[in-house]
């Protein structure tokens, strides 16, 4: 079955390190974003893709990083720099010409910064 | 910046009907989606509306006035399985914008 991977589902992590969380998908999708989720608080969008090699930042990119060599991949870096990183962190994509499909989310990455 | 605005709560009777509103302002117009969000996990796609009108789907429909900037999403026959979290999303710029969503609270 095709689907979007995130992993690990929850991640400890001390403050000041950076910590890398991985998105992958075999759907074929050409485009992929990364959405940060607080308590009380809609989806925010960090970074996003339209296409391989080529990312746009979002609302909230600050203290953030991404890369996307595959088409298959998008991994988000939270750097030292994010002052609050510890949130619900939520990768999805979508075919660029099928809008009515809307996105496809991964089941996320619970990060805790202690 | 865009705006998304959705009431936080709602509680109803299971087998009753909840209508869920979201009004919107946002550089430009794509769609509007609508997800279900059960605790800790991911969304799931409900309903997708970009002209104006009532799309049906089951128990679910969703309906759209672009001129008032304006959606809800209307659950028919409730379950206990519908408590979950109601997310108004729109398209607009590439993008897709989300309000803070509705917690849906179904009771026996």
């Amino acid at each position: 079955d095709g689907g979007i991977t995130q992993s690990p589902k929850y991640l400890f992590r001390k403050e000041g390190q950076n910590v890398t969380l991985s998105c992958e998908q075999n759907l074929n999708h050409d485009a992929m974003y990364w959405y940060r989720q607080d308590p009380g608080q809609g989806l925010r969008l960090i970074y996003y893709s339209q296409i391989v090699n080529d990312f746009q930042k979002g609302d909230i990119a600050e203290g953030y990083s991404v890369s996307r060599e595959k088409k298959e991949s998008f991994p988000l870096t939270v750097t030292s720099a994010q002052k609050n990183p510890t949130a619900f962190y939520l990768c999805a994509s979508r075919r660029s010409e099928a809008v009515s499909y809307g996105y496809t989310f991964g089941s996320g990455t619970r990060l805790t910064i202690v | 910046g865009q705006n998304i605005d959705q009431p936080t709560e709602m509680t109803a009777t299971e087998g009753a009907i909840v209508q869920i509103n979201c009004t919107y302002q946002t550089s430009g117009f794509n769609g509007l989606f609508w997800y279900q969000q059960h605790a800790g996990e991911a969304p799931t796609f409900l309903s997708y509306n970009v002209l104006d009108g009532l799309e049906e789907k089951g128990r679910f429909s969703s309906f759209l006035s672009r001129s008032k900037g304006y959606s809800y999403l209307l659950l028919k026959e409730l379950q206990m399985k519908d408590s979950a979290s109601y997310l108004c999303a729109v398209r607009h710029d590439y993008k897709l914008s989300f309000g803070a969503g509705t917690t849906v609270t179904v009771r026996a």
